[in-house]
Order: structure tokens, then sequence, then C-alpha cells
């Protein structure tokens, strides 16, 4: 049974600061892994989605890196902003079924 | 991308009623999915909603308490059923763009509230 976890379970950074959030998983059999960022009360906003065969994917000031091997993710984000503050969750595609990681709270400070 | 939109965007009912929500998708997926996240929690995945034939349901959850209905690529309906407060939640619809990528796409949810 694949379980997806994310550490830290929250964190709190000043503006400008770089940061990496972390996702592990359980079972490397994935179809692909998908970064989601969630506002509070909100749905989820897809923000990379890296497919099995690939290694990483950017996009603007983020960065999202894929170890199947090893079972992890990392979200990297360049010069964090107080507009970034929000829950990331992580989320794993396998056998027709996504499962989500419990998320990571970010709130970066002014 | 595909756009999803839910309604209600949310409601507060009353014990025993039951509440529908609807999703629609601005073009034609494959695959369409429900999701509930209770307060605090992550998303945990209700059903798959089959279009043509009935909704693929995980454990936990059932037909009688949460009917699905799909009848075309681009729609589809949850009901609450019998709804008690432990059903207050945020309910997620979801929709695979189908064009050989599997990225997944959310509506902004709809939040109820049972008293």
């Amino acid at each position: 049974k694949q379980e997806v976890t994310q550490i830290p379970a929250a964190l709190s950074v000043p503006e400008g600061e770089n940061l990496v959030l972390n996702c592990s998983f359980t079972d490397s059999a994935i179809y692909n892994l998908q970064w989601f960022r969630q506002d509070p009360g909100k749905g989820l906003t897809s923000l990379l989605l890296i497919q099995s065969s690939q290694r990483e994917q950017t996009s603007g000031r983020l960065n999202a890196s894929l170890d199947k091997s090893s079972g992890r993710s990392t979200l990297y984000i360049a010069a964090s902003q107080p507009g970034d503050s929000a829950t990331y969750l992580c989320a794993v595609e396998g056998g027709f079924k996504t499962i989500f990681g419990a998320g990571t709270r970010l709130f970066v400070k002014a | 991308s595909a756009v999803i939109s839910q309604k209600p965007s949310r409601d507060i009912c009353q014990r025993g009623t039951s509440l529908t929500i609807q999703c629609q998708v601005d073009s034609q997926v494959t695959m369409m999915f429900w999701y509930r996240q209770q307060p605090g929690q992550s998303l945990t995945l209700i059903a798959t909603a089959n279009q043509g034939s009935e909704a693929t349901y995980e454990s936990g959850f059932v037909i009688d308490k949460f009917p699905i209905s799909r009848p075309n690529l681009t729609f589809s309906t949850l009901t609450v059923s019998n709804m008690s407060p432990e059903d207050s939640s945020i309910y997620l619809c979801s929709a695979n763009s189908g064009q050989g990528v599997d990225e997944q796409f959310f509506g902004p949810g709809t939040r109820l509230t049972v008293l």
C-alpha cells in the first residue's frame, strides 16, 4: 500500500529565503508525482508534474526533483515571498489512483 | 489544462438531509474523481466517477452514502446522503487531462458544514 509522507509538517521562513520541501513515498512503482498548492479553504492548484521517466521539472522560482529509486521528491522554492504562504501537497499516482501526502504548511514572513 | 467548476461553493445543512454537489469540466476528460478533505487533513479519495457505469468506491465509502453520477465526459455529481456533523468537510472534484500526461486538475471545492 502506497504511503506518502511530507516533511516538515510546517515551516516558517523570512522573505527571500530559499527553501526545500520534502516528499517520500513507499512504493517506487509510480506513474507520476505532482506538487500542488492549496490556499486556506480553497481547492488545489497544480504546480509541477514529474513523470516517472523524468528527474526534475522547473517553473519560475519552483524546481521539483524526483528520485524514484529512493522514493523521494523535493520541491525547491527560490527567493520565497509572502505570497508563497500556503499548504504544499505532494501526490503520487500509480495504478489509476492518486495518493496525497498530508502537506507542508508554509508561512513566509515579510 | 482543464478548468473545473463546482456548485455550490459552500453550504450549511441540517443533519439527516442530503446535498448534491455538481462538477463541470470545460473539456472532455477521461477520468473524474471525488475527494474529501476533513478539517486539517489531507485529501482522501472517495470514488472514481466512471462515465456510463457505476462509480468505483474506495474502502470506507459506499454508494448509499455517496451516490455519484457521471452522465457524460464533462459532468459529474456527488450526493452526500443522510448527513451528520462528521460529514462536514471540503469536497473536491478533480479530473485527469487525458492527454497522455495525466496531470490532475482540481475544482475549487465545496465547503460543507452539517449542523
